[in-house]
């Protein structure tokens, strides 16, 4: 069965500060894709990057970047030179490819971020 | 371009009341699927639907029923409403199943009295 972990669960940084999530998946495919969503305070949820097993380059997207590293199952999510706008919950989700129509995405718990002025 | 429009937004139910939650995309997406986010929970998969007429129960299916009658549409149901249903409600849908990102309502927030 596929499980997603993201063992912290709250994060409170100063403004302009790194921080990594962390992220670590269980799965016993060799196929599958990995996904990093944002919940803003508004509530709703916002894509921001997938991640197949194939593919495992480092992402950079302005000051988003992800790293996957599939020896040690992970998939850490690193926002660099932070603002109060990233302050949200961030999620870690899996998507195993060969599970027929068993098609579901396994969130992990969330990382409640906090970006202090 | 409304995306996943989720009806209603806020609900109070008395416990053993019925409901529907309504869920509606214009995307033309296949892939169908509703969520509870719980505190401390993340999301956890009710059921989903990979096409129109299909469904499959998820991780907590117990307590809900839907219906995939039109591609655009997936409802969901709650027959006997009980305080443990009190969540918040998130609908998604996604182009390819698990190759492709899903893209989410803006939530049902249910209080089950």
């Amino acid at each position: 069965a596929q499980k997603v972990t993201q063992a912290q669960t709250e994060i409170s940084v100063v403004e302009k500060e790194d921080v990594t999530l962390d992220c670590v998946y269980e799965t016993r495919d060799t196929t599958y894709y990995l996904f990093w969503y944002k919940q803003p305070p508004s509530g709703e949820l916002v894509f921001l990057i997938r991640r197949n097993s194939f593919d495992e380059q480092n992402e950079i997207s302005g000051r988003y970047s992800w790293n996957f590293q599939k020896s040690t199952s992970s998939f850490n999510f690193t926002i660099t030179a932070s603002q109060v706008v990233d302050s949200a919950v961030y999620f870690c989700a899996l998507s195993e490819a060969n599970t027929g129509a068993n098609s579901k995405l396994t969130f992990g718990k969330g990382i409640t971020l906090s970006v202090r002025p | 371009n409304a995306g996943v429009t989720q009806t209603p937004k806020f609900r109070v139910l008395k416990t053993g009341q019925s409901m529907t939650l309504l869920c509606a995309q214009d995307m033309n997406h296949e892939y169908m699927y509703w969520y509870r986010q719980d505190p401390g929970m993340g999301l956890r998969l009710i059921h989903y639907s990979v096409g129109e007429g299909t469904t499959a129960k998820g991780e907590v299916p117990d307590g809900y029923n839907v219906s995939r009658l039109k591609k655009q549409n997936f409802l969901l149901g709650l027959e006997s409403a009980a305080p443990s249903q009190t969540s918040v409600y998130f609908c998604a849908s996604s182009l390819l199943g698990r190759y492709t990102e899903a893209f989410f309502g803006q939530g049902t927030r249910l209080t089950v009295v």
